[in-house]
C-alpha cells in the first residue's frame, strides 16, 4: 500500500469550474497535511496546510480532512488556467523538523 | 518575501564524480531538508538536519552522501561517488516549525 495516494489524474475542467483533488494516506500517526502545487520543472510550492478535522478555507482554495478516513482533499473553486499543474498532496507526523511523505501529484489542466 | 536559493540551477557530472549541491535555507529558520524527485517520480525525502546535525534519513541516504552547515548561512549536500540512478531534481527545504519551502532545485545529470 503506498503511504500517500492520490488520484492520478489528468485531471481535465473548464476555466470558473471547480476542481476536486483527492489524498488518501495510509500512516495513522500523521498529524499535518500539506497541498503543494509543481509547476513542470519547478519545485514544490506552498498552497496549504491543515491540521484539524474539518475544513479549511483560504481564498479560492478550501482544504478538507477527515482523519477517521484517513482522507484529505483539496477543492479550487473558479478554475483558471495558470492553476494547471501538477498538486501534490504531503504529511508529516507533526513535528518540528519531521520528513514530508508526498503522494504521485495530481495533475490539472484547466481549460480556457 | 524569503526564499530559499539553491546553486547551481544545473549540474553535469561523469559518474565516479563527487558533486556538492549548496543551498540557503531561509534566515530565521532552524529546520533544513533535502528532498529529491526523479523525472516522472514523486518527490522523496533524503534527509533532515537541525542543530548542526542530522534528525532524520531516509533509506536513499546512504554512505555515498553527507551534508553540512559549514557557515551560518549555507546547508551543503555531497555525494561521493556519483551513480547513473542520482540523475534527479534535487530540492532544499527549510522550516521554522513543521511547515517547509522549498528551494528552485538544482538538476543533476550524471552521465
Amino acid at each position: 500500500q503506498k503511504e500517500v495516494e492520490q488520484n492520478s489524474g489528468p485531471l481535465s475542467v473548464p476555466e470558473g469550474a471547480i476542481a476536486s483533488l483527492n489524498c488518501t494516506y495510509s500512516d495513522r500517526g500523521s498529524q499535518s497535511f500539506f497541498w503543494y502545487r509543481q509547476y513542470s520543472g519547478k519545485s514544490p510550492e506552498l498552497i496549504m496546510f491543515i491540521y484539524s478535522n474539518g475544513d479549511k478555507e483560504d481564498g479560492r482554495f478550501t482544504a478538507q480532512l477527515n482523519k477517521a478516513s484517513q482522507y484529505v482533499s483539496l477543492l479550487i473553486r473558479d478554475s483558471q488556467p495558470s492553476d494547471s499543474a501538477t498538486y501534490l498532496c504531503a504529511v508529516n507526523r507533526g513535528t518540528s523538523g519531521s520528513r514530508l511523505t508526498f503522494g504521485e501529484g495530481t495533475q490539472l489542466t484547466v481549460n480556457p | 518575501e524569503p526564499e530559499v536559493t539553491q546553486t547551481p540551477s544545473h549540474q553535469v557530472t561523469q559518474m565516479g564524480q563527487e558533486v556538492i549541491l549548496r543551498c540557503v535555507p531561509i534566515s530565521n529558520h532552524l529546520y533544513f531538508y533535502w528532498y529529491r524527485q526523479i523525472l516522472g517520480q514523486k518527490v522523496e525525502f533524503l534527509v533532515s538536519f537541525y542543530n548542526n546535525e542530522i534528525s532524520e534519513k531516509s533509506e536513499i541516504f546512504d554512505d555515498q552522501f553527507s551534508v553540512e552547515r559549514p557557515d551560518g548561512s549555507n546547508f551543503t549536500l555531497k555525494i561521493r561517488s556519483t551513480k547513473l540512478e542520482d540523475s534527479a531534481m534535487y530540492f532544499c527545504a527549510s522550516s521554522s516549525g513543521e511547515t517547509q519551502y522549498f528551494g528552485p532545485g538544482t538538476r543533476l545529470l550524471v552521465l
